[in-house]
């Protein structure tokens, strides 16, 4: 099983729709985790960490399962801007402490 | 603060040529990175760095190698170079090893 899994995609939406995301992660003891956004030929950008109470920052809402080992990542009213790849990171301790990246989810948001 | 700084942006280089790759950090992070991404894919971890002097392999070491003699800076070399590490190649610095990773622009390598 892969450390961290996501659904490739693309999620192709409308403008102004909500979408989900979801990524499991396979290491029960992981305690860190990131959304991170990376647009087309461009840098990976931290979208937001992603804490155990869940958080919103804007239209962003990120979740954490501990029972189920998923996180979430919600985005509401959808913009042209949001367009992009979201990469889930979690963190794994393998005898050192490292950071896994997902794949990335794809997203489209279409006028 | 400029963050995390790569150079050069583009290169095309000849199959045998080495290159270094320059990556430099202003926020006094100890933990550096090393990732390439191929076209479509994620991002795989070649080489890393927990402080001045210390260095590690990563996922796909082979036809690289690194150096880290400051805080700042986390050079990766590619010798004898072939068409297979052809990629975007990203450097990242982190204040420890579970915190969020900042990312530098990118240099896009292609090897022909």
């Amino acid at each position: 099983r892969k450390e961290v899994e996501q659904d490739p995609g693309p999620f192709n939406v409308p403008e102004g729709a909500t979408v989900a995301f979801n990524c499991t992660y396979s290491n029960s003891a992981s305690q860190s985790f990131f959304w991170y956004r990376q647009d087309c030929r461009k840098e990976p950008k931290l979208l937001m960490s992603v804490y155990s109470s869940g958080n919103e920052d804007g239209r962003f809402t990120a979740q954490l399962n501990r029972a189920s080992q998923y996180i979430s990542l919600l985005i509401r009213d959808s913009k042209l801007s949001d367009s992009a790849t979201y990469l889930c990171v979690v963190n794994v301790n393998t005898g050192f402490q490292k950071l896994v990246f997902g794949t990335g989810t794809r997203l489209l948001v279409s006028p | 603060n400029a963050g995390v700084t790569q150079t050069p942006k583009f290169r095309i280089l000849k199959i045998g040529q080495s290159m270094t790759l320059q990556c430099t950090q202003d926020m006094n992070h100890n933990y550096m990175y090393w990732y390439r991404q191929d076209p479509g894919m994620g991002l795989k971890l070649i080489y890393y760095s927990v402080g001045a002097g210390i260095t590690d392999k990563g996922e796909v070491p082979n036809g690289y190698n690194v150096s880290r003699s400051t805080t700042e800076d986390f050079p990766l070399r590619l010798e004898l170079a072939a068409p297979s590490q052809t990629s975007v190649y990203f450097c990242a610095s982190s204040p420890g090893p579970s915190y969020e990773q900042y990312f530098g622009p990118g240099t896009r390598l292609t090897v022909t």
